[in-house]
């Protein structure tokens, strides 16, 4: 199975910051990985798939990049709706994994 | 609109079984791969197991392979997993989603989850 990694566990930001968010796989997955948002007690809304394009409805000021192993989220300027924790996963072979999450707090 | 609609969870002791039904609706869901996922209280999401359009490919995590199976009805527009044999770590919320992109592992729509408890 594929391992993935997530860091920072958790981040505190203030509305307006910059976010980054790091996924790393445990093996090559070339560009097969999509990043989940997901508040209490809703499903997760996808934001980005294929790394780095950006899903339909989805605010601009969510961006991925990366590819192989190391990939990143970015939030360019928080607002109090993004408050919410985000997964990364892999689509490049079963079984689908998801990194363990990154909770973004009030600052 | 595109809905899912999961239902058929609760309490089960170890080693019951259980059948979730998801009901899908507002798009032409044979043309889908769709998947289950599952969340345990307070963890991570894990990726439980897939079925093509047809029904003629499904896909399992190894961890539920020979008690849990899924299942689909185009007809009925509704997607299905038998869960035999359970397991206390079976316990989370299972959601339904459906696969953007064909086969992809990316998934864009979800339902709202429907949670499992295994306990004596």
């Amino acid at each position: 199975d594929i391992q993935m990694t997530q860091s920072p566990s958790s981040v505190s930001a203030s509305v307006g910051d910059r976010v980054t968010i790091t996924c790393r796989a445990g093996q090559g997955i070339s560009s097969w990985l999509a990043w989940y948002q997901q508040k209490p007690g809703k499903a997760p809304k996808l934001l980005i798939y294929a790394a780095s394009s950006l899903q339909s409805g989805v605010p601009s000021r969510f961006s991925g990049s990366g590819s192989g192993t190391d990939f990143t989220l970015t939030i360019s300027s928080l607002q109090p709706d993004d408050f919410a924790t985000y997964y990364c996963q892999q689509a490049h072979s079963f079984p689908w994994t998801f990194g363990q999450g990154t909770k973004v707090e009030i600052k | 609109e595109v809905q899912l609609v999961e239902s058929g969870g609760g309490l089960v002791q170890p080693g019951g079984s259980l059948r979730l039904s998801c009901a899908a609706s507002g798009f032409t869901f044979s043309y889908y791969w769709m998947s289950w996922v599952r969340q345990a209280p307070g963890k991570g999401l894990e990726w439980v197991a897939n079925i093509k359009e047809d029904g003629s490919e499904k896909y399992y995590v190894d961890s539920v392979k020979g008690r849990l199976t899924i299942s689909r009805d185009n007809a009925k527009n509704s997607l299905y997993l038998q869960m035999n044999s359970l397991r206390a770590e079976d316990t989370a919320v299972y959601y339904c989603a459906r696969s953007f992109l064909r086969s992809s592992g990316y998934f864009d729509y979800w339902g709202q989850g429907t949670l499992v408890t295994v306990s004596s």
